[in-house]
């Protein structure tokens, strides 16, 4: 089983708005990844857990902010976000660090 | 710095015919490669990876790359596309140390009826 499941599907939100998506896997993966996506590019990395430590941050904005509460759950919290946060935002999981990554169905975001 | 090119942004073939998808990488060290492919509106899906072995590697869905490494290549072919195969495919590598993942530009796969 290879599956990681992402919630919710799509998500309208305004600049104003709180919200949070939800990634998790059940394959026993020590790694997890959200990366962002637009449209016809390949994904940009956001952030790495490794065994439920943050190890990575891409410089990403503050109005992101990742959350691991778990081995088998991801999440990122979403605040005053911009229009151009529009995006598909994919989740990732691996048995270790920068093993072979496996993708969730992704969280198509659109910031009105 | 690690990279990947994939020169077309679209390839075009009939169905049936054999096709392939370009990928060229530049690591330091002994390369891990990887195929993703990506259908509308979805994630990505693991095809295939080459980490050390045979330099010819076969994945899902009857996709096989093969590794060069005198021409740093790691090109995606299949012996007879199917329509349904048409989708966005994504090359990507990381080096022996455990970099982070680096991702070429993608290439549009279109195979007509």
């Amino acid at each position: 089983d290879t599956e990681v499941t992402q919630t919710p599907k799509h998500l309208v939100m305004g600049m104003t708005n709180k919200k949070s998506l939800k990634c998790e896997q059940h394959m026993g993966h020590r790694a997890m990844y959200w990366y962002k996506q637009k449209a016809k590019k390949p994904p940009e990395l956001m952030f790495v857990y490794s065994y439920e430590k943050l190890s990575i941050n891409e410089s990403v904005p503050s109005r992101f902010s990742p959350e691991c509460p778990n081995s088998s759950l991801l999440n990122l919290h979403l605040h005053a976000l911009q229009p151009e946060d529009s995006a598909l935002y994919l989740c990732a999981s691996s048995q270790g660090p920068w093993e072979t990554q496996y993708f969730g169905p992704g969280t198509r975001l659109l910031v009105l | 710095a690690q990279s990947v090119a994939q020169p077309e942004d679209q390839v075009n073939v009939a169905e049936g015919n054999p096709l392939t998808v370009k990928c060229t990488y530049s690591v330091s060290g002994n390369p891990y490669l990887f195929w993703y492919v990506q259908y509308p509106n979805r994630g990505l899906q693991f095809l295939l990876k080459y980490i050390t072995g045979d330099n010819l590697v076969k994945g899902s869905y009857g996709f096989e790359a093969e590794f060069n490494k005198s021409q740093t290549s790691f090109h995606l072919k299949k012996p007879s596309a199917l329509v349904s195969d048409s989708a966005l495919y994504f090359c990507a590598v990381r080096d022996f140390s455990g970099n982070m993942l680096t991702f070429g530009g993608g290439t549009r796969l279109m195979v007509k009826p």
